[in-house]
């Protein structure tokens, strides 16, 4: 266990909604990323939050958003849903604000049909 | 330039042998280079990384060679156990942290 808490672990919704995915940083961890993995694009770094901030940006649609709340929870807002934004979404956390230390989540499995 | 090549996509391997999966990139300014296992349902999780300052970095069954004229480096697994069965991911950052990719992965197996 990594201690980075995702919720939920599944996910069923249909196209054009909107969904939050969750995740509990381990504790003492100040910085969280968050990634996307699919079949087709393998995993792919979405953003990067530190301290509530935005650090860093990947490769995230603008139909996705994201924040970290002051007790430094994260949610990643996902809107427009299309059948191609069906993947795992993984939540990593850190103390530092650097990746190469992060601890995954066991992901939220998200279908859209 | 910012893409992390892997091969093979596809690994099998005998209980006790060796499993080697290489990677190459392109980017020469990437100054991190992790490899991450991941096993079905879980998170990914960091192996063992190396820097370009080395040439080999090992831990137990586990090394990293690195070629920084090749720009190329590879994971080996000795002694591969039935245990060793995931999915292994290399990784390449700069600025240790910023700015990072990572290859499409190798689904290993090793038969008992």
């Amino acid at each position: 266990d990594s201690g980075v808490t995702q919720t939920p672990k599944h996910l069923i919704t249909a196209t054009g909604q909107r969904v939050t995915l969750r995740c509990s940083p381990r504790s003492g961890d100040l910085s969280v990323y968050w990634y996307q993995q699919s079949l087709d694009q393998g995993l792919q770094f979405l953003i990067q939050y530190y301290n509530g901030e935005e650090r860093a940006k990947g490769n995230i649609l603008e139909r996705f958003s994201a924040q970290q709340f002051p007790d430094l929870h994260s949610e990643l807002n996902l809107s427009s849903l299309e059948l191609g934004d069906s993947a795992l979404y993984f939540c990593a956390s850190s103390v530092e604000p650097s990746w190469a230390e992060a601890f995954f989540g066991q992901g939220t499995r998200l279908t859209v049909v | 330039q910012q893409q992390v090549k892997q091969s093979p996509q596809s690994l099998i391997v005998q209980k006790g042998g060796i499993s080697i999966i290489n990677c190459a990139y392109e980017n020469t300014a990437f100054d991190y280079f992790p490899w991450y296992q991941q096993f079905p349902g879980k998170g990914p999780a960091l192996l063992i990384a190396i820097r370009p300052d080395v040439s080999e970095k090992k831990e137990g069954r586990f090394t990293i060679s690195f070629n920084k004229s090749a720009k190329q480096f590879s994971l080996h697994i000795m002694d591969s156990q039935p245990g060793d069965s995931a999915t292994y991911f290399c990784a390449a950052s700069k600025d240790y942290g910023q700015n990072f990719v990572f290859g499409p992965g190798t689904r290993l197996s090793v038969l008992p």
